[in-house]
């Protein structure tokens, strides 16, 4: 099966700082979404991005899909960024598609 | 509009018993999926339920069932609890296709003592 792997696992920062966070897959697939699972467990949604650029305030993502990786852009971090944010790739396959998940980054910003 | 909900929030079972989770997918969604987070690691998927049939299975026992109702909303059983069971249990929903967004509930802390 198709294997996502999240780097760094660990990331420090101070407020205000500028981070990058990538998600390598292993084969083709047919969607990527970037989530950030707050300390409750609920994951939210970030992107839905299978390919290309999108920009959300202070996020944005890339995904180049020719060469299997996604990045995750957070600029000006505040603590409320703190958690674990999540890439999670979909394959068809079998008549169904499901999401397949990297373990994560846990990120923890300091004020 | 409502997001995907899920009940109950928490829930503390002995080894042994049996477990009953609840879904209700964002309207106008028909494709519920259930996954497991165990600590520490990423959701693995358990179920994929669209229009009240099983479309695909993660590597899981057969104490896990799940099923899907006219309204689309799902319920995931759990039979003879085991302590690794323990997790979070996340459904999400999304509109039938491949190309189509995920959305998440706030999930079921489950704990087997």
């Amino acid at each position: 099966g198709i294997q996502v792997e999240q780097s760094p696992p660990d990331l420090i920062l101070q407020e205000g700082a500028n981070s990058t966070l990538r998600c390598n897959f292993s084969d083709s697939v047919n969607n990527l979404q970037w989530f950030h699972q707050n300390p409750w467990g609920q994951l939210i949604n970030l992107f839905y991005i299978p390919s290309g650029t999108k920009q959300n305030g202070r996020l944005s993502a890339t995904t180049v899909a020719t060469e299997r990786y996604s990045l995750l852009y957070i600029s000006s971090s505040q603590t409320t960024d703190s958690g674990v944010y999540f890439c999670a790739v979909v394959r068809f396959s079998g008549g169904y598609n499901k999401l397949i998940f990297g373990a994560g980054t846990r990120l923890a910003v300091h004020p | 509009d409502a997001g995907v909900t899920q009940s109950p929030t928490h829930l503390i079972k002995t080894r042994g018993q049996q477990v009953t989770l609840r879904c209700s997918p964002i309207s106008g969604h028909k494709s519920v999926s259930w996954y497991q987070q165990v600590l520490g690691q990423g959701p693995q998927f358990i179920f994929q339920y669209y229009e009240k049939e099983e479309r695909g299975r993660g590597n899981f026992p057969d104490r896990f069932s799940a099923r899907q109702f006219p309204n689309y909303s799902s319920e995931l059983n759990v039979n003879a609890l085991l302590l690794g069971d323990s997790a979070l249990y996340l459904c999400a929903s999304s509109l039938e296709g491949v190309r189509t967004e995920a959305f998440f509930g706030q999930g079921t802390r489950l704990t087997v003592v």
